[in-house]
């Protein structure tokens, strides 16, 4: 069974732009989460998907955005994006009602250097 | 008070002893706990999940619940230098819905 997969690995892009990021779950998996980590910090939480709808939010400016696709597949959006941006932007996905009991299965993350 | 609470680390523990992790949550309502282990530049990968009070065995790992006391910790017998990585604690308190919460990890390292 496939993993989690993200796209693209690694990007890199300058301050003002924006930047869409991609993440297929696994199969059959419904629920779809976002983080954010940089060094020295911990998993800060972005946002959740289940069945295309938005149930959770963490602490981000609006510039942070995302939606869920029919098949699942999710996508991340940065506006306007800030030296801070940089960091490593990873997604999980998890099987059953998403109610948070099932473990959640990472991708291998996508890397985005702001210059 | 933090939801999920970890000691930074680093824990330094020789090969072949036995490595213990401990996390403590501050939702007593929290059904669900995780632990996953993170090497550096990497992403997380989980290594086991409990449900129940008491123990989990799996190889040689066993995640230890006490609900009571607010607690899930994590053994790792006869350790290897694999297994030198950041530790995280996650647990669901029903409080979040479907949001799990993670530590700040454990940063375990085994001399040889």
């Amino acid at each position: 069974k496939a993993g989690v997969t993200q796209t693209p690995r690694y990007l890199i892009k300058t301050r003002g732009q924006q930047v869409t990021l991609s993440c297929s779950p696994i199969s059959g998996h419904r629920s779809v989460s976002w983080y954010q980590q940089t060094p020295g910090q911990g998993l800060q939480f972005l946002f959740e998907y289940f069945s295309e709808t938005q149930r959770n939010k963490g602490n981000f400016p609006g510039r942070f955005s995302g939606r869920q696709f029919s098949n699942s597949r999710s996508e991340m959006n940065v506006s306007t994006l800030e030296l801070g941006d940089s960091a490593l932007y990873l997604c999980a996905s998890s099987s059953g009602h998403g109610d948070g009991n099932q473990p959640q299965h990472f991708g291998d993350g996508t890397r985005l250097s702001i210059l | 008070q933090k939801e999920v609470e970890q000691n930074s680390g680093p824990l330094s523990v020789p090969e072949g002893a036995i490595a213990s992790l401990n996390c403590t949550y501050s939702d007593r309502g929290s059904q669900s706990f995780f632990w996953y282990r993170q090497y550096s530049g990497k992403s997380p990968e989980l290594i086991m999940f409990i449900y129940s009070n008491g123990d989990k065995e799996d190889g040689r790992f066993t995640a230890q619940l006490n609900k009571a006391s607010q607690y899930v910790s994590l053994l790792i017998r006869d350790s290897q230098p694999s297994d030198s990585a950041t530790y995280l604690c996650a647990v669901n308190p029903p409080s979040s819905a479907s949001k799990i919460i993670f530590g700040s990890g454990t940063r375990l390292s085994i001399r040889p």
